[in-house]
């Protein structure tokens, strides 16, 4: 069964530290995505990859968070400037098309800001 | 995407079959529903998803009332395994997000 591998599995920052989140999609996955849980919430969406563009994002990915494609087999998360919010288990997902597919998503890095 | 309304928890004899509601009252025409579980703090895992018709894979089948308002994700032979956190989601076909609810906790008891 293909898998989305995310890596680290679990990062410590200190506040105000840049972080960069990694995750190699599924190969022919065309749709790329991240979610955060903050510990004891709901799953919430950040943002949605297309083509090299973002298609959508949520107003919690603000100017701090950035995404990238930097080659042909992962797609990055990075957090300018960490804030101790931002302390969370992130989760990347692909999808061969946006609709109407299931969504694999990774195992999860869970991100904590000191 | 139509706000989908499910009970926060439900328990289960393993073995048996589990049959877990949502309510989306307010679902438009093209919106799908979809099932995701979360097993401890894991990603979520895609189990099914349906617009009008009954349908089935290999680890669930979904019911879908005809006037669309609301859905059962049966598991046919619930084992511990199972026990994870169960959302449904409403997913317009021009979206790209997953609206993620509370869930329901499906606790599978030996």
């Amino acid at each position: 069964e293909p898998e989305v591998t995310q890596t680290p599995s679990h990062q410590v920052t200190q506040m105000g530290q840049e972080v960069i989140l990694r995750c190699v999609p599924i190969s022919n996955h065309l749709y790329f995505y991240w979610y955060r849980q903050i510990l004891g919430q709901k799953v919430e969406f950040l943002v949605s990859f297309y083509n090299n563009e973002i298609s959508e994002k949520s107003e919690i990915f603000d100017d701090q968070f950035s995404v990238e494609r930097p080659d042909g087999s992962n797609f990055t998360l990075k957090i300018r400037s960490t804030k101790l919010e931002d302390s969370a288990m992130y989760f990347c997902a692909s999808s061969e098309a946006r609709h109407p597919y299931g969504y694999t998503f990774g195992s999860g890095t869970r991100l904590t800001v000191v | 995407d139509a706000k989908t309304t499910q009970p926060p928890s439900m328990d289960c004899a393993e073995g048996r079959a589990a049959n877990l509601p949502c309510n989306h009252s307010t679902i438009s025409g093209n919106e799908y529903v979809y099932w995701y579980r979360q097993i401890h703090s894991q990603g979520p895992q895609y189990i099914i998803h349906g617009l009008k018709n009954n349908e089935t894979n290999e680890m669930a089948s979904l019911i879908i009332t005809e006037d669309r308002k609301s859905s059962t994700l049966i598991l046919p032979h619930a084992t511990l395994r199972d026990t994870a956190v169960y959302y449904c989601i409403a997913k317009e076909t021009s979206g790209s997000r997953l609206t993620f609810g509370e869930g329901t906790q499906l606790t599978v008891n030996p």
